[in-house]
């Protein structure tokens, strides 16, 4: 099937521990996306890339690091340094700009 | 002022109502408009692109009035299943792939 694929769909750590969140997509589709939600919250812009090798900070970037290494691999990295880890993840692709984005199913990480 | 901005409700209606949410933008020089439909606890769903001459759906119907920066959802005769957030997007200058999110937009239906 074609998509995106989030793993793991829940996650859980000790504070202080670094955690890297999946995000494969077989859409061929150029751009990636990682969101970050929070109860009652809209989505935030963690990172995005545009092309393979190429990524940019969103809105909320610190305490995350990203790679692009392969067109279907954007995997999150959630460091000891971001202060407010626990909230729901969600990757997403797009074609190119202008159209619409696509989303995994999300991964919920819990910080303990 | 936020980018985007949507009345975050609830919104409680009754099966077979007709309801309409409007959400603003602050970027005049915006490009592509999306309604997203989410669920509790689940991702994002594209529900429609909204175009500068309006569309519809089935029962939904999107309209864009850039001279006032706002686009709306209609939905006619709703349905318990059409219970979800309603979350507004709009996508930057020509080229960009940066969208931007309301808050959304909660819609109850009630038996």
């Amino acid at each position: 099937d074609g998509g995106i694929t989030q793993s793991p769909k829940y996650l859980f750590r000790k504070e202080g521990q670094n955690v890297t969140l999946s995000c494969e997509q077989n859409l061929n589709h150029d751009a990636m996306y990682w969101y970050r939600q929070d109860p009652g919250q809209g989505l935030r812009l963690i990172y995005y890339s545009q092309i393979v090798n190429d990524f940019q900070k969103g809105d909320i970037a610190e305490g995350y690091s990203v790679s692009r290494e392969k067109k279907e691999s954007f995997p999150l990295t959630v460091t000891s340094a971001q202060k407010n880890p626990t909230a729901f993840y969600l990757c997403a692709s797009s074609p190119k700009a202008n159209t619409e984005a696509f989303f995994g199913q999300g991964t919920r990480l819990t910080v303990v | 002022r936020k980018e985007v901005e949507q009345d975050p409700g609830p919104f409680n209606v009754p099966e077979g109502a007709t309801v309409a949410f409007n959400c603003t933008y602050s970027n005049s020089a915006s490009q592509s408009f999306f309604w997203y439909r989410q669920d509790c606890r689940k991702e994002p769903k594209l529900l429609m692109s909204v175009y500068s001459s309006g569309n519809e759906d089935g029962r939904f119907t999107a309209q864009l009035n850039r001279a006032s920066q706002y686009i709306s959802l209609l939905i006619r005769d709703s349905k318990l299943s059409d219970s979800a957030t309603y979350l507004c997007v709009v996508k930057g200058t020509s080229g960009t792939y940066k969208y931007i999110f309301g808050t959304g937009t909660r819609l109850k239906v009630l038996a």
